[in-house]
This record gives C-alpha cells, sequence and structure tokens, in this order.
C-alpha cells in the first residue's frame, strides 16, 4: 500500500510563529487531504488538495503531484492551533477499491 | 455545513457484550466510513458503504460488522466486544467517495 510519511513528528512553536508541515507519499494519488485533530479528538478537514496550491485564512497549503509531497504552512501560530495534523492520501487500487490512508501526524503545540 | 454526528462521545462495555455505535450525517452523502485510532498505530479503515445496503471492508474488519439501512445512518457492530477492541472509533462521511471526509467526534470505547 501507499506510505505516508509526515514531518516534523513533534513541535514546540512560540504563538506568533509560522511553521511548515511536510507530507511524503510514496505513490501516484488520487487526493490529498490535510485534518487538524484538536484536544477533543475532533478531525477537522482543512483541505482538499490533489495538486496546486489553497489558502484559507492563516493556513495554505501546497500539494506538488507529481514530486509526492505536499506542505501545510500555517503563520501567525495562535494556541488555539495545537493538535495534531495529519496528512491522508486516497488512492484507487487495482481491483478498483478506493482507500484514504493517513499518516501518523504532526503534533503542534503552541504556547502563549 | 456538513455535521456528522455519533451516539456517544464515551462509552465503557463489558467483554463478550455486543456493542453498537451509531453515526448519522446530514448532507445526503453517498459514502460512510468508520475508523479506529489507537496510539502509535494512527487511523485505519474498519469498513465503509458506498451507498444503502452496500458495504466494503476496510483493513481491520475482523470483529466487526457494520448496516446501512438508511443512506444517513451507518451503523457499526462489535459482535462480542473484546479488550483489544478499546479504542477511539471515528466516523466519516463524503459525497464523493473520494471527496473531501468530514468526521465526527468520536466515540471513545472502553472495554473491560
Amino acid at each position: 500500500g501507499i506510505q505516508v510519511e509526515q514531518s516534523p513528528p513533534d513541535l514546540i512553536l512560540q504563538e506568533g510563529a509560522n511553521s511548515t508541515l511536510r507530507c511524503n507519499f510514496s505513490d501516484s494519488v488520487n487526493n490529498l487531504q490535510w485534518f487538524h485533530q484538536n484536544p477533543w479528538g475532533q478531525l477537522i478537514n482543512l483541505f482538499y488538495i490533489p495538486s496546486g496550491t489553497k489558502q484559507n485564512g492563516r493556513l495554505s497549503a501546497t500539494t506538488v503531484a507529481t514530486e509526492r509531497y505536499s506542505l501545510l504552512y500555517i503563520s501567525s501560530s495562535q494556541t488555539t492551533d495545537s493538535g495534531v495534523y495529519f496528512c491522508a492520501v486516497g488512492a484507487y487500487s487495482g481491483a478498483g477499491s478506493y482507500q484514504l490512508t493517513f499518516g501518523k501526524g504532526t503534533k503542534l503545540s503552541v504556547i502563549p | 455545513d456538513v455535521k456528522v454526528t455519533q451516539s456517544s462521545r464515551y462509552l465503557v462495555k463489558r467483554t463478550g457484550e455486543k456493542v453498537f455505535l451509531e453515526c448519522v450525517q446530514d448532507m445526503d452523502h453517498e459514502n460512510m466510513f468508520w475508523y479506529r485510532q489507537d496510539p502509535g498505530l494512527g487511523l485505519r479503515l474498519i469498513y465503509f458503504s458506498y451507498d444503502v445496503k452496500m458495504k466494503e471492508k476496510g483493513d481491520i474488519p475482523e470483529g466487526y460488522s457494520v448496516s446501512r439501512e438508511k443512506k444517513e445512518r451507518f451503523s457499526l457492530i462489535l459482535e462480542s466486544a473484546s479488550t483489544n477492541q478499546t479504542s477511539m472509533y471515528l466516523c466519516a462521511s463524503s459525497f464523493d467517495l473520494a471527496g473531501a471526509q468530514y468526521f465526527g467526534p468520536g466515540t471513545r470505547l472502553t472495554v473491560t
């Protein structure tokens, strides 16, 4: 199956700092999604981004599908940005079945 | 806004009990998914459904079954709960199979 690697595994930021999270994947994919899991366990879909660049407020994401990576940028971080950020890639198998494969996540802690 | 709800946030059951986890979405999505999340193992797909009464196994279907009698509702059933099924269970839905997935708040199940 497809391998998804996220880096760094842990990140501590001072409030107001910027950061870049990376997601590498091992094969061609149909889509890529970024999620934020808050401390209560809720997963929020941040971006659906099979290729190109998207922005939503202080967050933006870029996927370069041909080079099999995606980046999530967080600018002017706030304490509410704390949590775990997951990258997930979706692909159809040879048998026609579809699956979303998640990375292990980047745990972000933003301190005041 | 997409809303996915799960029947319980926390659940404690005894070994051998039959357990039902319910998930409801209000966006007329065709596809619904059940995942479990464990420390060090990440999110793993248990089952998904692409239409009413249709289901497909994910990576770890053993010990679980599912039911989808109505489009908006997808149930996960633990036929005989075991301690190794203690986990966080997350339900998701999407309009297209390869589309953006939206998650419920999760059910933290403890089997004693």
